[in-house]
């Protein structure tokens, strides 16, 4: 069981809004630890897609957006093309257990 | 370019010694924490430990603390993960990472290519 929880699976048609939530509690995201999140595509390391206040890594679309409420989180992804078909992680830093991880959400383009 | 390349498949029997490896090059070694990071087939990653290159200082997830060894050799810009001694839970995908962190986050900027583990009788 992940510390932070996130849907197994979600899915959208080409061009459409999805997004992915990430719940943590009052040690990790609640106490004020940013959210970075990773694209994984089958086969391949985890990648750094975004962090901190909407910070993207040089490369990754601004079709990629992120928000933090209270102890969650969400990843949201507009204009969905075939190729944003991967895993996507959730990851924060817990006051207890150090750095901690969602257990991973699969994006489906239809 | 930041690049960390991690050592090749290992398959090893219940009981036995592995050390796998992680060379880092395109930035300054010793600068920035390296992690090691377990990942099982089909669940999220599971952070186990990070060392810092410059002094040896190490820090390991109390799910990992004692079950595993985190090492560094400054020489050859080269981070290790050992065990003593596995267990078939152990199979997994092993990935190095380095790790960045300042007041109130922590990211994995840059990731190694992983490292498979195997181990079954």
């Amino acid at each position: 069981q992940s510390v932070l929880t996130q849907p197994p699976s979600v899915s959208g048609a080409p061009g459409q809004r999805v997004t992915i939530s990430c719940t943590g509690s009052g040690s990790n995201i609640g106490a004020g630890y940013d959210v970075a999140w990773y694209q994984q595509l089958p086969g391949i390391a985890p990648k750094l897609l975004l962090y901190g206040n909407n910070n993207r890594p040089s490369g990754v679309p601004d079709r990629f957006s992120a928000s933090k409420s209270g102890t969650s989180a969400s990843l949201a992804i507009t204009g969905l093309l075939a190729e944003d078909e991967a895993n996507y992680y959730c990851q924060s830093y817990d006051i207890s257990l150090s750095e901690v991880f969602g257990g991973g959400t699969k994006l489906t383009v239809l | 370019e930041v690049q960390l390349v991690q050592s090749g498949a290992e398959v090893r029997k219940p009981g036995e010694s592995l050390k796998i490896s992680c060379q880092v090059s395109g930035y300054i070694f010793t600068d920035y924490f390296i992690a090691w990071v377990r990942q099982k087939p089909g669940k999220g990653p599971d952070w186990m430990g990070l060392i810092f290159p410059g002094d040896s200082d190490t820090k390991y997830s109390p799910s990992f603390q004692g079950q595993v060894t985190i090492s560094v050799d400054r020489s050859s810009n080269t981070t290790y993960l050992r065990w003593d001694s596995l267990r078939s839970s152990d199979t997994a995908i092993y990935y190095c990472a380095r790790h960045l962190g300042g007041s109130g986050w922590r990211l994995f900027d840059h990731w190694g290519q992983g490292t498979l583990v195997t181990v079954s009788s």
